[in-house]
């Protein structure tokens, strides 16, 4: 069982589309972070969000930490074809981390 | 910058033999790493937290004599797989954290394909 939930788990939108990615847990967890990954590397940090309720922009990402920290989401406005990728949220708990199921997102131009 | 490096980048062997995976920290001292596990377009599954000085806490059900963890130093921690086997084969990429705060560095990862 996953700590994380996310959803959709696939995404296949057109240039320009706004899209959301949730990710629920019954788990309290203490910061969220949001990474992107290329096939055959490491993912790369989006963001960290720590407060309850927070709202994060990193231009046409908007990422929210729910305010009971259980849950997280992200927001793509306008989407690119270089937005795709998969995208991971992952939860800070016990000072470990765990990952959602992942979201592979597809943006075709 | 927060720089995170894993060699090998790729790594081939027979089954039977043991691979050793590096990860170093590069421009911070990381007081703990951590080791994931990533199946073709899946999530990254955590093994293991690394901690300085100390024995590696394990997850439970990843067996901790297949993979041994050493983190000799603050900047550089091992993953062995002992007696690879075929399903062994998989991404394993390496994280580590700086200090207290609680984001953390992702190495490029290691693939490894066990023949």
């Amino acid at each position: 069982t996953q700590l994380l939930e996310q959803s959709p788990q696939f995404l296949s939108i057109q240039e320009g589309e706004n899209l959301t990615v949730y990710c629920n847990s019954s788990s309290v967890f203490s910061s969220l972070q949001w990474y992107r990954q290329e096939p055959g590397e490491g993912p790369v940090l989006l963001v960290t969000v720590v407060t309850g309720g927070e709202v994060k922009k990193l231009k046409r990402l908007t990422f929210q930490f729910g305010d009971a920290r259980k849950d997280s989401s992200l927001h793509i406005t306008a989407a690119q074809p270089g937005d795709t990728g998969l995208y991971l949220c992952a939860g800070a708990y016990f000072n470990k981390f765990y990952f959602g199921s992942g979201t592979k997102l597809n943006v075709k131009p | 910058g927060a720089v995170v490096s894993q060699h090998p980048s790729r790594v081939i062997c027979k089954s039977g033999t043991s691979v050793k995976i590096e990860c170093r920290s590069l421009d911070f001292q990381a007081t703990t790493m951590f080791w994931y596990r990533q199946f073709p377009k899946k999530s990254l599954m955590l093994m293991a937290t690394s901690n300085e000085g100390s024995k590696a806490t394990y997850e439970q059900g990843v067996e901790k004599d297949k993979f041994l963890i050493n983190h000799a130093s603050l900047t550089l921690s091992t993953l062995t797989v002992t007696s690879a086997h075929p399903e062994d084969s998989s991404f394993y990429i390496c994280s580590a954290n700086r200090g207290s705060q609680e984001t953390q560095y992702f190495g490029p990862g290691t693939r490894l394909l066990v023949l």
